[in-house]
């Protein structure tokens, strides 16, 4: 059964801190995508990776970086969190071959900055 | 004007009823179009995906893809309470760029 997992479901952190969310995929594909979801908003495409220590930017970069050292962990760094940053964070990955182009996602972590 | 749109909803239904989900969009080099089902405190999970147009039928759901007028459907007969859920489109061209498009849901509830 694949699996993409998050390291956390709920995070509360303090407007200014350091936050680092993690994402670990267990089927060995090459792309992993870093995403928000706010209402109305939909998903929205932070950072993309394609192979380790590469990464493109998404639609919303802004405040945010990543880290793929290994090719199965993709992290995703807040580095001073605001408030506006308060939002679902969901982890995908998917491999190039695959004919359904499908995205694995991962369960999300919602995080809370106050 | 966005790239996807898709009505936010809320939809509810009887149970047994023939639920129709919609999305529009602008791009007309978007090749592949999925459905995502996302469960509440969960994340997105594929239903149904086609490429380019025409129908494709899995179980108690049809996915339809119209290219000419830019608008995909995801029909769900028998309706199940356990079928409500946010569903989410998703588009993306056939090569060129490793983006995913996605509309902002639909939710749906189910009556039993």
């Amino acid at each position: 059964d694949v699996k993409v997992t998050q390291s956390s479901r709920y995070l509360v952190k303090r407007t200014g801190e350091k936050v680092f969310l993690e994402c670990v995929q267990d089927m060995d594909h090459e792309n992993m995508f870093w995403y928000r979801q706010d209402p109305g908003l939909g998903l929205r495409l932070i950072y993309f990776s394609y192979d380790v220590k590469m990464k493109e930017k998404g639609d919303i970069p802004e405040g945010y970086s990543v880290s793929r050292e290994k090719k199965e962990r993709f992290s995703l760094i807040l580095e001073s969190a605001s408030t506006n940053q308060t939002s679902m964070y969901l982890c995908a990955s998917n491999s190039p071959g695959l004919i359904s182009y499908e995205q694995y996602f991962g369960p999300g972590t919602r995080l809370t900055v106050t | 004007q966005k790239e996807v749109e898709q009505d936010p909803g809320p939809l509810s239904v009887p149970e047994g009823a023939i639920v129709s989900l919609n999305c529009t969009y602008s791009n007309s080099a978007f090749q592949y179009f999925m459905w995502y089902r996302q469960y509440s405190r969960k994340g997105p999970e594929l239903l149904m995906y086609t490429y380019s147009s025409g129908n494709k039928e899995d179980g108690r759901f049809t996915a339809q893809v119209d290219k000419s007028s830019k608008y995909i459907s995801l029909f769900i007969r028998d309706s199940q309470p356990s079928d409500s859920a946010t569903y989410l489109c998703a588009m993306k061209p056939l090569s060129g760029t490793y983006k995913y498009i996605f509309g902002t849901g639909t939710r749906l509830k189910v009556l039993a």
